[in-house]
């Protein structure tokens, strides 16, 4: 069965304090890996997709890297701003995307 | 780019009665658009996928009749939540990809629609 989980459930940050957020995931047929932000009360806002094992993409202190089961969300030196949930999820050989329960990032000035 | 709206962003309605939610992508042509629920502090689960001029395809457990979904155009699609219950209370929100969802499409989120029947 398709499944995605993300560590950890919460996270609190000091501004400027650096960390990774993981995704692992099992998929048959894997079309993509996608890394949404949601704020509370509002629909997911696309960060970014990764397609294969190896590839890197970076925005502003964001940047998401791929491996066979997993995926990091790195986060450079935060803002307050910054504090959201991070999700993340599969898309698999049907095209669906199955989302994990998402890590909620708090940055504290 | 790649805006999507809904609307209403919530609505409060008497259990029994029906409530229509729009999904409108605003600059691009949605081929496939896809509908979510979410319950507080829970992750988005797939209730159904619509292609514009034919019929939804339901996630295992969706109702179908409760849960009416029409993509009449490439830019509208609307979800009729029919005969409310307390328990349809949730936050909805819609998604739009600009083709059959394929590999390299992805998905837009509108800002959700909060929906609670008393």
């Amino acid at each position: 069965e398709d499944q995605v989980t993300q560590s950890p459930e919460a996270l609190r940050l000091q501004e400027g304090e650096s960390s990774s957020l993981n995704c692992s995931y099992t998929v048959s047929g894997l079309r993509g890996l996608f890394w949404y932000r949601q704020d509370p009360g509002k629909g997911p806002e696309f960060l970014f997709t990764l397609y294969s094992a190896g590839e890197e993409k970076e925005k502003e202190r964001l940047k998401a890297t791929l491996t066979k089961k997993e995926s990091f969300l790195h986060i450079t030196a935060p803002k307050p701003e910054d504090s959201a949930t991070y999700l993340c999820a599969v898309m698999d050989s049907s095209y669906k995307l199955i989302f994990g329960s998402g890590t909620r990032l708090l940055v504290r000035p | 780019g790649a805006v999507v709206s809904q609307h209403p962003s919530r609505v409060i309605c008497k259990s029994g009665t029906s409530v229509k939610i729009e999904c409108r992508s605003l600059d691009f042509q949605a081929t496939t658009m896809f509908w979510y629920r979410q319950f507080p502090k829970q992750s988005l689960m797939l209730m159904a996928t619509s292609n514009e001029g034919s019929k939804a395809t339901y996630e295992q457990g969706v109702e179908k009749d409760k849960f009416l979904i029409n993509h009449a155009s490439l830019t509208l699609s609307t979800l009729t939540v029919t005969s409310a219950h307390p328990e349809d209370s949730s936050f909805y929100i819609c998604s739009a990809s600009t083709s059959g969802g394929g590999r390299w499409e992805t998905q837009y989120f509108g800002p959700g629609t909060r929906l609670l029947v008393l």
